[in-house]
């Protein structure tokens, strides 16, 4: 299987920060990586895919880059509603497997 | 818009199985494939398999394999997910979540999601 790495595990930051959170794989997996944000009692949201697309509706200050194993999620100004947990999901191979999640709280 | 309601919370004993349905709205259900992803306390999300929900076809995840089954009500715009064999360590939130591929194939990219259902085993 390929592990998803990210990191950190954990991060604390002030609204309009500029946010960077990373995830390895543990095999080179092209640009077959997604980012989705997740929220107690809500449904999760695809934010990126294919490594630095972004989903349709979701902000600007979203971005993706990367390819092979290193990839990075940046939120270029965070805001309030950010306030969540983030994962990266590799789709290149069965069993397509997620990262431990990143969780982003207000300092 | 698209949405998918799945179904509330369960308290299973070990041994039973439990059913989850994920009703799907806004869309043509017949033309994506859904996927069910679950996650345990304090654990990783886990990729469970995949519905054709035109067609019927599934793919499970291996380490489900036997204890796994999706099925789909056309009439319904419905899936299903039924876990048999529980133990402690399916306790977990459990999600579907559709592709985005609207010709029926699997990019295993999850555009929408459900809301979750919490399946709780216990005895």
């Amino acid at each position: 299987d390929i592990q998803m790495t990210q990191s950190p595990s954990s991060l604390s930051a002030s609204v309009g920060d500029r946010v960077m959170i990373t995830c390895r794989a543990s095999q080179s997996i092209s640009t077959y990586v997604n980012w989705y944000q997740l929220k107690p009692g809500k449904a999760p949201k695809l934010l990126i895919y294919a490594a630095s697309t972004l989903q349709s509706g979701v902000p600007s200050r979203f971005s993706g880059s990367g390819s092979g194993t290193d990839f990075t999620l940046t939120i270029s100004s965070l805001q309030p509603e950010d306030f969540a947990v983030y994962c990266c999901q590799q789709s290149h191979s069965s069993p397509r497997t997620f990262g431990q999640g990143t969780k982003v709280d207000i300092k | 818009q698209v949405q998918l309601v799945q179904s509330g919370t369960e308290v299973k004993r070990p041994g039973a199985s439990v059913k989850v349905s994920c009703k799907a709205s806004g869309y043509t259900f017949t033309s994506y494939v859904i996927h069910w992803v679950r996650q345990a306390p304090g654990q990783r999300l886990e990729w469970m398999g995949w519905i054709n929900a035109g067609l019927g076809y599934t793919e499970y995840s291996q380490r489900l394999q036997g204890r796994v089954t999706f099925t789909r009500d056309t009439s319904a715009s419905t899936a299903y997910m039924e876990l048999s064999s529980l133990r402690s360590e399916d306790t977990a939130v459990y999600y579907c979540a559709r592709d985005v591929d609207p010709n029926g194939g699997t990019y295993f990219i999850f555009d929408y999601w459900g809301q979750g259902t919490l399946v709780t085993v216990s005895s």
